[in-house]
C-alpha cells in the first residue's frame, strides 16, 4: 500500500513568484486536505477537497487554491508569495466514510520564501 | 481564536516512567479528539483518538483521557520509551473531518 506522497520536498521561491506543491493520496483514499505548518506552530487547516470540489476552506486568502485530479492526487498553488508563506506544507489524505478524523499525511514540502 | 491549546512546549521524562500531555480546547462542536506524533523531517502520524462521548481509550502503551466538562484531554505514556522522543500534537475534528491542531509538545525521554 502507497502511502501519501509529496512533491517536492524543498524548494526556495522570492517573494511575488507563484508555487505549486504536488500531492499523491495513499491508495483508496478520495479526499485529500492541505495544511500550513510554520514553525514552531502545529498544521493549519487550508482547504479541503473532496470528488474534484473543495469541501471546506480555512482562514486562507484567495491566492491559496487548489485542485483535485480523477484519480484523487492533489495540488497546492500559491500566487503572490509573501515572505510569511515560508512553511512547512503538509497533504493529508483521507477515506470519506466512517472514519474518526484520523487524516494520512505526507512528508511535506518545505517551502522557504525569500 | 485558539481552539486548540497544549501550554507546555517541552517535557522531559526518564525512560520507564509515565509521559503525561496536556491539551485544552474551547469548541464543543468538535466529536472526535486525536493525538499525532511528528518526527523531525517526517509527516504527523496518528497515534490514537477518542469520540467526545467517551471519557477513556487506551492502545497499548498509549491511553487517552477526556474530561468534557473540564473541556481537557491528556494522553499517558506508560511506561515512556527513547523512541517516544517526538513532537506530540493534539487536534479536535468536527463533522467535515478538518483537524484543529494545537502547538505541539516537544516529549523527550531520556534513556
Amino acid at each position: 500500500e502507497t502511502g501519501v506522497t509529496q512533491s517536492p520536498t524543498h524548494l526556495i521561491k522570492t517573494r511575488g513568484q507563484q508555487v505549486t506543491l504536488r500531492c499523491s493520496s495513499q491508495s483508496g483514499h478520495n479526499t485529500v486536505s492541505w495544511y500550513q505548518q510554520a514553525l514552531g506552530q502545529g498544521p493549519q487547516f487550508i482547504f479541503q477537497y473532496y470528488r474534484e470540489e473543495e469541501n471546506g476552506r480555512g482562514n486562507f486568502p484567495p491566492r491559496f487554491s487548489g485542485l483535485q485530479f480523477p484519480n484523487y492526487s492533489s495540488e497546492l498553488n500559491v500566487n503572490a508569495l509573501e515572505l510569511d508563506d515560508s512553511a512547512l506544507y503538509l497533504c493529508a489524505s483521507s477515506p470519506r466514510t466512517g472514519d474518526t478524523g484520523e487524516l494520512f499525511f505526507g512528508e511535506g514540502s518545505r517551502l522557504t520564501v525569500l | 481564536d485558539q481552539q486548540v491549546k497544549q501550554n507546555s512546549p517541552s517535557l522531559s521524562v526518564q525512560e520507564g516512567r509515565i509521559s503525561i500531555l496536556n491539551c485544552d480546547y474551547t469548541n464543543s462542536m468538535f466529536d472526535y479528539f486525536l493525538w499525532y506524533k511528528k518526527y523531525p523531517a517526517e509527516g504527523p502520524t496518528f497515534l490514537i483518538s477518542i469520540s467526545s462521548i467517551k471519557d477513556k481509550n487506551e492502545d497499548g502503551r498509549f491511553t487517552v483521557f477526556l474530561n468534557k466538562s473540564a473541556k481537557h484531554l491528556s494522553l499517558h505514556i506508560v511506561p515512556s520509551q527513547p523512541g517516544d522522543s517526538a513532537v506530540y500534537f493534539c487536534a479536535g475534528s468536527g463533522s467535515a473531518r478538518q483537524l484543529t491542531f494545537g502547538s505541539g509538545t516537544q516529549l523527550t525521554v531520556l534513556p
